[in-house]
């Protein structure tokens, strides 16, 4: 089902940055709202970003949304060893009329 | 403290029944739009379904692959969300969350992210 299309890993050096992208198509992410969810296993997903850039209280800048066309991308500054984890974009889609999840990005902190 | 707490997983066989719940605190449920997510094993989240608020008229709806088969209800007396699940199949195998939506845009539509996650509530189908 997923249409959002995510890579499946990206990894890099403590306090490095990394961005993770999620491709959609034109029924969705252009002219939805695009949210943000990090998964440690065996743990509930946690919102980090909503309406494509906004974050939660609570949530520090190091993380941050940003959305063009029809991707969207996380990025995370100041990588830390608790930051690994299933990262997962998701946005409604108008045609299907449904949510539609990404298919997850594990990342590596190296 | 805003919690949700899931209950009603287990183990059933192919074509049976079951009914989840979704305990709400520390907030008003009829004030929120509700989602049901899973998780099966070794995949990714799927989105299950969503219960509107009495502005949206109560409206329900569904994701392909439980569409016609599941029922989504709510009772605010109980300060409760439900998940009737019907004629399950063994792809239904998936720990079950439901989450609240809070955020909405300037017409009271959701701006469709889920800030609070209830901890899951495993479902297995097999025979």
């Amino acid at each position: 089902q997923s249409v959002l299309t995510q890579p499946p890993s990206v990894s890099a050096a403590p306090g490095q940055k990394v961005t993770i992208s999620c491709s959609g198509s034109t029924s969705n992410i252009p002219n939805n709202h695009v949210s943000w969810y990090q998964r440690v296993p065996g743990t509930a997903p946690k919102l980090l970003i909503y309406d494509n850039n906004e974050r939660p209280s609570g949530i520090p800048a190091r993380f941050s949304g940003s959305k063009s066309a029809t991707s969207a991308t996380l990025g995370i500054t100041g990588l830390q060893a608790g930051d690994e984890a299933d990262y997962y974009c998701a946005s409604w889609d108008s045609s299907l009329k449904i949510v539609l999840f990404g298919g997850g990005t594990r990342l590596t902190v190296l | 403290e805003v919690q949700l707490v899931e209950s009603g997983g287990g183990l059933v066989q192919p074509g049976g029944s079951l009914r989840l719940s979704c305990a709400v605190s520390g907030f008003t449920l009829s004030d929120h739009y509700m989602d049901w997510v899973r998780q099966a094993p070794g995949k990714g989240l799927e989105w299950v379904g969503r219960s509107r608020t009495k502005n949206k008229k109560y409206s329900i709806t569904y994701g392909a692959s439980v569409k016609g088969r599941f029922t989504i209800s709510r009772d605010e007396s109980r300060k409760s969300l439900y998940l009737q699940m019907n004629s399950l199949k063994t792809e239904d195998t998936a720990m079950y969350y439901c989450s609240r939506l809070p955020y909405y845009d300037t017409d009271g539509d959701s701006l469709d992210a889920a800030d609070i996650w209830g901890q899951g509530t495993m479902v297995t189908v097999s025979s």
